[in-house]
């Protein structure tokens, strides 16, 4: 069946320091990939997507590629900040249709020191 | 623009009792989907609408858990009786059944969880 991996948590990272989140997932076809963003308190939200190999999502200085060959989507920044602090979710949906759940991954929780 | 709706945002209960959870999505949004968080875990799919119809509800525990969303708008979790590993954070979410440009966006709006804890 499809699924998603995520690395481990916790990350603990020094303020403007690079971050790398790696994400591997499992599906047939050609499915869309998300990273979505929970923040202390709050729902779910979308930080960025991809819907095709090749394809770059992109928001807040968070960056993603679309990898078929290596079936990843890594969540990377340049510089991590105070904010960024919030646990991170990794998500694919099969089809182009809203008639396919979307799937998440087991989430990796962020903290980010000043 | 108004988001997604839920209520209430606390709810103890013993276990054997039983709860209810409402949901009132974004305006205008036709699928409707019920996850359940556990604590350090990824949401997990209860169950989807699409308007006031069931498209998925195969990982809902139909032996305790129940939904409807009667008019196609908001929507009612119920769990009778509750269980200990029902602990959770439940997730409302909708999302357009089509995007602006005509095509699934894939994107999901969440409200921000109804937190039970059966003690």
């Amino acid at each position: 069946g499809n699924s998603v991996t995520q690395m481990e948590g916790p990350v603990t990272l020094s303020e403007e320091a690079f971050l790398t989140i790696n994400c591997t997932y499992t599906a047939t076809g050609y499915p869309s990939l998300f990273w979505y963003v929970q923040y202390p308190g709050e729902g779910l939200q979308l930080l960025l997507k991809a819907t095709k190999a090749d394809d770059k999502g992109s928001n807040k200085g968070f960056e993603a590629t679309y990898r078929k060959e290596t079936t990843s989507f890594h969540l990377e920044k340049g510089s991590v900040q105070v904010s960024d602090s919030a646990v991170y979710f990794c998500a694919l949906s099969k089809s182009k249709t809203s008639y396919d759940k979307v799937i998440f991954g087991p989430g990796t929780s962020l903290s980010v020191i000043p | 623009e108004a988001g997604v709706a839920q209520s209430p945002r606390y709810k103890i209960i013993e276990k054997r009792q039983s709860v209810a959870f409402w949901c009132n999505p974004i305006s205008g949004h036709a699928t409707l989907y019920w996850y359940q968080q556990i604590l350090g875990q990824g949401p997990k799919l209860l169950i989807q609408f699409q308007n006031n119809g069931v498209v998925d509800d195969s990982q809902l525990p139909k032996d305790r858990f129940s939904a409807e969303r009667l008019k196609g708008v908001d929507s009612t979790l119920k769990i009778q009786p509750a269980k200990l590993e029902d602990s959770a954070v439940y997730l409302c979410a909708s999302s357009y059944a089509l995007g602006r440009e005509g095509r699934y966006t894939g994107e999901l709006f969440f409200g921000e969880g109804s937190r039970l804890t059966v003690l």
